[in-house]
């Protein structure tokens, strides 16, 4: 099956600093990358939504100025947490769509901000 | 608006005890649902895509069937390596965004 790998699979940073984690399909070409966030015993929130070569589209709620998304080629993406906020600490998770629509989700990275 | 619902919120079996989850949508438009399983700390692992009213889909232990309605996930024969939460998302006709349900945390005992 599809491999999508995230890094780092957690970190921990202080109030202010910002933090970058990498979303990666290892074994095929993904046409479109979904960040997710999940609160302990909740599900995932759809954070945005992200085409290769274009901006990202986020969510209702989500601002794009704190988290950034690059998607710099059909094998990567990343999510900036900026100025991260104890707040922000979360369970983030991404997803590489093929062309089927199926959703192959990485391994997610537990963001803890103090 | 928009439902994904899923039911029950958390189950406990005894291993060898078979039941269904339940996943019941609203969207207007289905281009397909989907089953996940998450074990703690971890992402969704894919596990079945149904696109139509009548399908079936199985493996090994795990049946998922689906209605105009709702989507149901038969575990047979459970064993304990089976407890995870079982999560299910709808996409619509329009765009691609998944529509998660809040899933279901399945504990076998052995």
């Amino acid at each position: 099956g599809a491999v999508v790998s995230q890094h780092p699979s957690w970190v921990i940073c202080k109030s202010g600093t910002s933090v970058k984690i990498e979303c990666r399909s290892l074994d095929f070409q993904a046409t479109t990358m979904f960040w997710y966030r999940q609160f302990p015993k909740q599900s995932l929130m759809l954070m945005a939504t992200s085409n290769e070569g274009s901006k990202a589209t986020y969510e209702q709620g989500v601002e794009k100025d704190k988290f950034l998304i690059n998607h710099a080629s059909l094998t990567l993406s990343t999510l900036t947490v900026t100025s991260a906020h104890p707040e922000d600490s979360s369970f983030y998770i991404c997803s590489a769509s093929l062309f089927s629509y199926e959703q192959y989700f990485g391994p997610g990275t537990r963001l803890t901000v103090t | 608006e928009d439902q994904v619902t899923q039911s029950p919120e958390a189950l406990r079996l005894q291993e060898g005890e078979s039941s269904s989850l339940n996943c019941s949508y609203t969207v207007s438009g289905l281009r397909g649902l989907f089953w996940y399983r998450q074990d703690p700390g971890k992402g969704p692992e894919f596990l079945f895509t149904l696109y139509s009213a009548g399908e079936e889909k199985e493996k090994e232990r795990l049946k998922a069937t689906l209605t105009k309605k709702e989507s149901f996930l038969h575990i047979t024969a459970p064993k304990p390596e089976d407890s995870a939460t079982y999560l299910c998302a709808v996409l619509q006709n329009t765009g691609n965004q998944f529509y998660f349900g809040t899933g279901t945390s399945l504990t076998v005992i052995p």
